[in-house]
């Protein structure tokens, strides 16, 4: 089963509104990452947060990390229309044998931004 | 980071055939997955695909199903063998370490009839 649960499943605004998805996980991880995909094309790596952080920024981008909680939030400000697409996490696990480098994927949050 | 090519980037095929996917990779790298999305779902790792030695599946794959070849450090393939409507998906492959951004082909849309 899916490691991680996406909340909302999916989320409608206005551009330059800000948009706040979150995730949440069930086991230890050693990094959280979050992706877009955009009309069922590839995806592309926005952001890595490790274990050990608890805030990173990129651009309009900000994700938290609360590990105690074990959860995550993304935040897009001030979004676009070209931000619409579907927004996943990712939780790696702690180090060690097979689970060195997999990812576990939440199910996904569906972004629109309308003009 | 590492520039993916993935082949074909869709194909219609029909029941009971077999399809070969591949992945190219511009840099040398150690460990590659292998993952499906099925329609409007989000991604399940298949198998991870290490240089030398057998793929390591995921629980409710197999290697008769799903055979996997990595013949050296830049270059994956996947098959999907004796297809069924069921195995409409997009299938990926990725590159990344441990502790490293993972990156991700463009994608194997896959549609059977």
């Amino acid at each position: 089963s899916q490691q991680g649960e996406e909340d909302p499943q999916a989320l409608s605004i206005q551009e330059g509104e800000n948009a706040t998805m979150n995730c949440s996980y069930k086991t230890s991880i050693n990094n959280l990452q979050w992706y877009r995909q955009n009309s069922g094309r590839g995806l592309v790596h926005l952001i890595l947060i490790r274990s050990n952080e608890r805030e990173k920024h990129s651009g309009r981008l900000r994700v938290t990390l609360d590990t105690s909680k074990k959860s995550s939030s993304l935040l897009i400000t001030a979004s676009r229309a070209a931000d619409t697409a579907s927004y996943f996490c990712a939780t790696a696990a702690l180090a060690g044998g097979t689970s060195y480098g997999k990812l576990t994927f939440g199910q996904g949050t569906i972004l629109t931004v309308h003009p | 980071s590492a520039v993916i090519s993935q082949k074909p980037s869709r194909d219609i095929c029909q029941r009971g055939t077999s399809l070969t996917i591949q992945c190219q990779v511009d840099s040398q790298v150690t460990m590659m997955f292998w993952y499906r999305q099925q329609p409007g779902q989000s991604l399940t790792l298949i198998a991870t695909a290490n240089q030398g030695s057998e793929a390591t599946y995921e629980s409710g794959f197999v290697i008769d199903k799903f055979p996997i070849s990595r013949p050296n450090l830049t270059f994956s393939t996947l098959t999907v063998s004796n297809m069924s409507p069921e195995d409409s998906s997009i299938y990926l492959c990725s590159v990344g370490g441990r502790d490293q951004p993972q990156h991700f082909g463009d994608g194997t849309r896959l549609s059977i009839l």
